[in-house]
């Protein structure tokens, strides 16, 4: 099955800084790449997503890069704000099959 | 548009009783997925259903856990008899497609 690992697990980064949070899979065949937030006591929320066909995607300070050959993609923060600090998922869905999880990225900014 | 919405928010029930969360996808959508977050495991997809329909089950822990939707617009999924190690964060999550996840707010489940 798939496997997903993501890294680093906290990140710590001052206000106005980038932050860049990295994600691997093993299964070739998946197409489908979210990027989730979790504020505390809430729910993830879809930030942004990447589809194989497309090797990079912006909205505003957000960005996501894949690279499909290395099996990875990774998510960057522009001009982080205190209120970026959460804690980020990437997932990663083959075909119509089920969403995997990684582990998960505790972002602090510190202002 | 209201988004998901689940209840209770919280629940705190003893080992052994029954316990049933409750999900209202976001209309028009055509799959519902329960997962469960805990820190040990993470976000782990319990069942999904799609149209309706349980389309996968496997990541239901035992047979203690079950989940219905009985229309589009509502889903329960039941633990009967609870046990401690059941306590988590419980997510309801909709999609039009089955890609793009729209997630809850969560059920806070504590088995004392």
């Amino acid at each position: 099955g798939e496997n997903v690992e993501q890294h680093p697990s906290t990140l710590s980064v001052q206000e106005g800084d980038s932050a860049v949070i990295k994600c691997t899979y093993s299964d070739s065949a998946s197409n489908y790449f979210p990027w989730y937030k979790q504020e505390l006591g809430k729910g993830p929320q879809l930030i942004i997503d990447i589809r194989s066909n497309v090797g990079e995607k912006k909205d505003q300070r957000i960005a996501v890069t894949l690279n499909k050959t290395a099996k990875h993609f990774s998510l960057h923060i522009t001009e982080t704000q205190p209120e970026d600090s959460a804690v980020y998922f990437c997932a990663v869905l083959r075909n119509t099959d089920k969403l995997i999880f990684g582990t998960g990225t505790r972002l602090q900014v510190f202002p | 548009d209201a988004g998901v919405i689940q209840s209770p928010r919280h629940e705190v029930t003893e080992m052994g009783q029954e316990v049933t969360l409750r999900c209202k996808p976001i209309s028009g959508h055509d799959y519902l997925f329960w997962y469960r977050q805990t820190m040990m495991r993470g976000l782990e997809l319990l069942i999904y259903f799609n149209n309706n329909v349980p389309i996968d089950d496997s990541g239901m822990p035992e047979d203690r856990f079950s989940a219905k939707m009985p229309n589009a617009s509502f889903s329960t999924l039941k633990i009967q008899p609870s046990e401690p190690r059941d306590s988590a964060v419980y997510f309801c999550a909709s999609s039009r497609d089955s890609d793009t996840q729209y997630f809850g707010p969560g059920t806070r489940l504590t088995v004392l």
